[in-house]
C-alpha cells in the first residue's frame, strides 16, 4: 500500500516549457487536490478532483490545468512555465466530504 | 471564507520542557480542524483532527489540542518534546459543502535544543 506517489520527485524548467505532474492513489479515495507550497505561505490549493468526472479551481489556478485521468490519478500540467510557479508541489487525496487528506512526497520545481 | 492564522513564525524549545503551537481560525459555522507535521524534504502527517464532540483531541506522537470556540483556537500541546519533534507545523481548517478543501495556516517552525 503505496499511498498517495507523485512523479517526477525533482524537475528544472526552463521559462516556456511545458510539462505534467504525476500523482496516484491506491486507497479508493474519491476526492484528490493540488497544492503549492511556498516559503511563509503554508500550501495554497491550486485544483481539486472532489469526484471521478469533476474538477475545480482553487485559490490559485492560473497558469495550470488539472486531468482526473480516472479514480486512482490526478494531474496537473504547466503549459507555460513562468519563474513565479518555482515551488514544491504536492498532491493529497482523501475520503469525499470533510475528511483528512493523505499527503505525498511532493515535486521540488524549479523555473530558470 | 475561513482563514487560519498561526502567530509564531518560529518556536524554539529545549528538549523535554512543554511546548503548545497557536492556531486561530475564522469560519462563521462549526469548524473541522486539523494539525498536520512537515518534516524536512517530507510530505504532510495529520497529527490529529476535530470534528465535534469532545474540545480536547489527542493525536499521534503524544500530542493534543484543545477547540475552543469562544475564542475560535485550535492551540496544539505537548508536555514534553523530543528531538524528533523538531519540523514545521500547520494547522488547517475545512468548511464548507465541497468537501475537503481544506486551507492551511503559514507554518509553524519548531526547533528543539538538546
Amino acid at each position: 500500500n503505496a499511498g498517495v506517489t507523485q512523479t517526477p520527485k525533482f524537475q528544472v524548467l526552463k521559462t516556456g516549457q511545458s510539462m505534467t505532474l504525476q500523482c496516484a492513489q491506491d486507497m479508493n479515495h474519491n476526492s484528490m487536490y493540488w497544492y503549492r507550497q511556498d516559503p511563509g505561505m503554508g500550501l495554497r490549493l491550486i485544483y481539486y478532483s472532489a469526484s471521478e468526472g469533476t474538477t475545480d479551481k482553487g485559490e490559485v489556478p492560473n497558469g495550470y490545468n488539472v486531468s482526473r485521468l480516472n479514480k486512482r490519478e490526478f494531474s496537473l500540467r504547466l503549459e507555460s512555465a513562468a519563474p513565479s510557479q518555482t515551488s514544491v508541489y504536492f498532491c493529497a487525496s482523501s475520503r469525499q466530504g470533510i475528511a483528512e487528506q493523505f499527503f505525498g512526497p511532493g515535486t521540488r520545481l524549479t523555473v530558470l | 471564507a475561513q482563514s487560519v492564522t498561526q502567530p509564531d513564525i518560529h518556536i524554539t524549545v529545549s528538549e523535554g520542557a512543554s511546548l503548545e503551537l497557536r492556531c486561530n481560525y475564522s469560519y462563521g459555522a462549526t469548524p473541522y480542524l486539523f494539525w498536520y507535521v512537515q518534516s524536512p524534504g517530507q510530505g504532510l502527517q495529520l497529527l490529529l483532527k476535530y470534528f465535534s464532540g469532545d474540545t480536547l483531541v489527542q493525536g499521534i506522537k503524544g500530542f493534543e489540542a484543545e477547540f475552543k470556540r469562544s475564542q475560535s483556537s485550535f492551540n496544539l500541546r505537548k508536555p514534553s518534546v523530543h528531538w524528533s519533534d523538531a519540523a514545521e507545523y500547520f494547522c488547517a481548517v475545512g468548511a464548507g459543502t465541497s468537501g475537503s478543501r481544506l486551507t492551511f495556516g503559514e507554518g509553524t517552525q519548531l526547533t528543539v535544543n538538546p
